[in-house]
């Protein structure tokens, strides 16, 4: 079936680096697309989405990218700080006004390193 | 304003107990969601309500589980004679009604961690 999958389930990056969370999906009808970040004990929080009319989003020091040729999403995370460390999860929809299920892949642990 | 709230935090129960967990929403979302999370998984789409009725239950994993909402607010999320595979964390979400094909941020509850012995 379809599904959406992480290339890399664990990463360490040096504070004050960037870093770059992979996510492949497989749906070519998926029209939305969200990056969640879940700290120890707690629900994910939604950091920054894209629609499937973009390629390129950008918030507070993260940047999504979204390649539909490829069927490659991207998180990209400037400036990394202790307080990003966490599991960040892509997830994917496809359903009407995106008020419908989500999708997760199973998320990359980020861990910052002082 | 009060994010989206759910009880118990923990629960510990023996095998072929019922449980019931509960969700309280943002207030005046009308789309609430479950998933199930289990031990360093991904979110599995569990059911999604829309007011008081349910278009898609299709993640469900058997007919032990049921959910129901009343008043377009709290969700109760029922499992009957659980077993140890149902053991995981339960998050419930919630969204407001767009229109206009625009989408809407699905708030997250901090879950119930669910523990079958």
């Amino acid at each position: 079936g379809e599904s959406v999958g992480l290339h890399l389930p664990t990463l360490s990056v040096q504070e004050g680096d960037n870093s770059i969370i992979n996510c492949a999906y497989s749906n070519s009808a998926s029209d939305y697309f969200i990056w969640y970040k879940q700290e120890s004990g707690k629900g994910p929080q939604f950091i920054i989405d894209i629609r499937s009319n973009m390629d390129k989003r950008q918030g507070q020091r993260v940047t999504v990218l979204l390649n539909k040729t490829v069927k490659h999403l991207s998180l990209q995370i400037a400036a990394t700080q202790p307080g990003d460390s966490a599991v960040y999860f892509c997830a994917e929809n496809w359903g009407n006004f995106g008020n419908e299920k989500l999708t997760f892949g199973t998320g990359t642990r980020l861990t910052i390193i002082p | 304003g009060a994010g989206v709230s759910q009880s118990p935090s923990n629960k510990v129960t023996e095998k072929g107990k019922d449980v019931e967990l509960r969700c309280d929403p943002i207030s005046g979302h009308t789309a609430l969601y479950w998933y199930r999370q289990s031990l360093g998984q991904g979110l599995e789409f569990l059911i999604y309500f829309q007011g008081n009725s349910a278009p898609d239950k299709s993640g469900l994993p058997s007919d032990r589980f049921s959910a129901e909402r009343t008043g377009g607010s709290v969700s109760t999320l029922t499992i009957q004679r659980t077993q140890q595979e149902d053991s995981a964390v339960y998050l419930c979400a919630s969204s407001s009604l767009s229109s206009g094909g625009a989408y809407n941020e699905q708030f997250f509850g901090p879950g119930t961690r669910l523990t079958v012995l």
